[in-house]
């Protein structure tokens, strides 16, 4: 079964400058998440989508950050203007469904988008 | 104070040797536990699930105590291949799941 592809995996842009990922979710997976992972930190959710409508973007920075999935399946992750703390690892995920508590809802990772802002 | 605490280490442990490590959590409502593991420039991977009292597969036993609001991961036999930073979550309901920041076990020939 092939699982969470992400591209680019390496992005290199200077401050100010735009810069787009995109990920697709293994199949059949409606929940896809997009987490930032900060260097020596654990991942933060950014948004989460159930099918193609957001469940929880609580964290997302709206100014400058903006995520679609707008047929439900595949998602992009924009951030503009980028700014130096935006250096992160970008990952990608998916899972059957949203609830986090049933045993059976594992969620999947992808290998991740490495973003270098200079 | 942070949702998941995490002990960072490094934990430098020979091979075959017993560790252990904890986690705290700040949510009294958290439901749901789990124990991630990933390595260097990888992405995350579920090691774990902890639903009651706590579960073990192999040589990983996980514990959960409510009453204090701590998980503990125990890995017996260490081996090589156990090098790795592990991440403690925690989930109630329907919200996100909350990382910890991970701890990093090297194991040592």
């Amino acid at each position: 079964e092939a699982g969470v592809a992400q591209s680019p995996r390496y992005k290199i842009i200077e401050k100010r400058q735009s810069v787009a990922f995109w990920c697709n979710p293994i199949s059949g997976h409606a929940t896809l998440y997009w987490y930032q992972q900060i260097l020596g930190q654990g991942p933060k959710l950014l948004i989460q989508f159930q099918n193609n409508g957001v469940v929880d973007d609580s964290q997302l920075p709206k100014d400058r950050f903006s995520a679609e999935r707008l047929k439900g399946v595949d998602s992009t992750l924009k951030i503009q203007p980028a700014k130096l703390e935006d250096s992160a690892v970008y990952l990608c995920a998916s899972s059957l469904f949203s609830s986090t508590t049933y045993s059976g809802n594992t969620i999947y990772f992808g290998e991740g988008s490495w973003l270098t802002v200079v | 104070r942070k949702e998941v605490e995490q002990d960072p280490g490094p934990f430098n442990v020979p091979e075959g040797a017993t560790v252990a490590f904890n986690c705290t959590y700040s949510n009294s409502a958290s439901q749901s536990f789990f124990w991630y593991r990933q390595d260097c420039r990888k992405e995350p991977k579920l090691l774990m699930s902890v639903y009651s009292s706590g579960n073990e597969d192999g040589r990983f036993t996980a514990q959960l105590n409510r009453a204090s609001q701590y998980i503990s991961l125990l890995i017996r036999d260490s081996k090589l291949s156990d090098s790795a930073t592990y991440l403690c979550v925690s989930a109630s309901g329907n919200t996100p799941l909350v990382f910890g920041k991970g701890t990093r076990l090297s194991v040592i020939a």
